[in-house]
């Protein structure tokens, strides 16, 4: 089974901190995203890597950055939090190709910022 | 751009009634469809795809869903529903093989009563 883990699934920080997100995927992905979910919005992609050191823009990435490092890992990085960045984080992995198998969720981080 | 509706935010049923959940999206070339599942406190699971072939999909836990190419929907069906089944239902679309670029509705909370 593909699994993807979240490092927190509760988080609370203040104002102006910057905040690490961690996801980490067992199953050799190349695609990993970062999605946040708001009550009526829905999932929105915030940034999309489709292998090491790359990245893609999704459609709310403002306030937001990135990091892979290596294959397993992506991290979503809030430089100055906002009260506007309290939300539910999820992390996403799948395999790159067509009609390859769907995209793997990670349970989740609840970010409050105070 | 792509767009997805669900009309319904919340649908309230008795257990082992019937439910129907909806999901139209905006008309494109080619969509490939999904239902995803949010259990409370977990990530998303996918319930079931529509890429080609047949319209009548069926997927886990005895869901299934219709592509309706005139109607643009892609509603979401169980004849008898659990307790179990309580959660958020999200339906999506991508627009493209590779499944790198989701599309999802607002969501819907499907509540089973007893």
């Amino acid at each position: 089974d593909v699994k993807v883990t979240q490092s927190s699934r509760y988080l609370v920080k203040r104002t102006g901190e910057k905040v690490f997100l961690e996801c980490v995927q067992d199953m050799d992905h190349e695609n990993m995203f970062w999605y946040r979910q708001d009550p009526g919005l829905g999932l929105r992609l915030i940034y999309f890597s489709y292998d090491v050191k790359m990245k893609e823009k999704g459609d709310i990435p403002e306030g937001y950055s990135v990091s892979r490092e290596k294959k397993e890992r992506f991290s979503l990085i809030l430089e100055s939090a906002s009260t506007n960045q309290t939300s539910m984080y999820l992390c996403a992995s799948k395999r790159e190709g067509l009609r390859t198998d769907t995209q793997y969720f990670g349970p989740g981080t609840r970010l409050t910022v105070l | 751009a792509q767009s997805v509706t669900q009309l319904d935010s919340q649908v309230p049923v008795f257990e082992e009634a019937p439910v129907e959940l909806r999901c139209n999206y905006s008309s494109s070339v080619s969509v490939y469809l999904f239902w995803y599942v949010q259990y409370p406190n977990q990530g998303l699971q996918l319930l079931l795809k529509y890429l080609s072939g047949s319209t009548l999909v069926k997927g886990i836990n005895g869901f299934e869903a219709e592509f309706n190419k005139s109607q643009t929907s892609f509603h979401l069906r169980k004849p008898s529903v659990h307790i179990s089944d309580t959660a958020e239902y999200f339906c999506a679309v991508s627009r493209n093989l590779n499944f790198n670029k989701f599309y999802f509705g607002s969501g819907t909370k499907l509540n089973v009563k007893p």
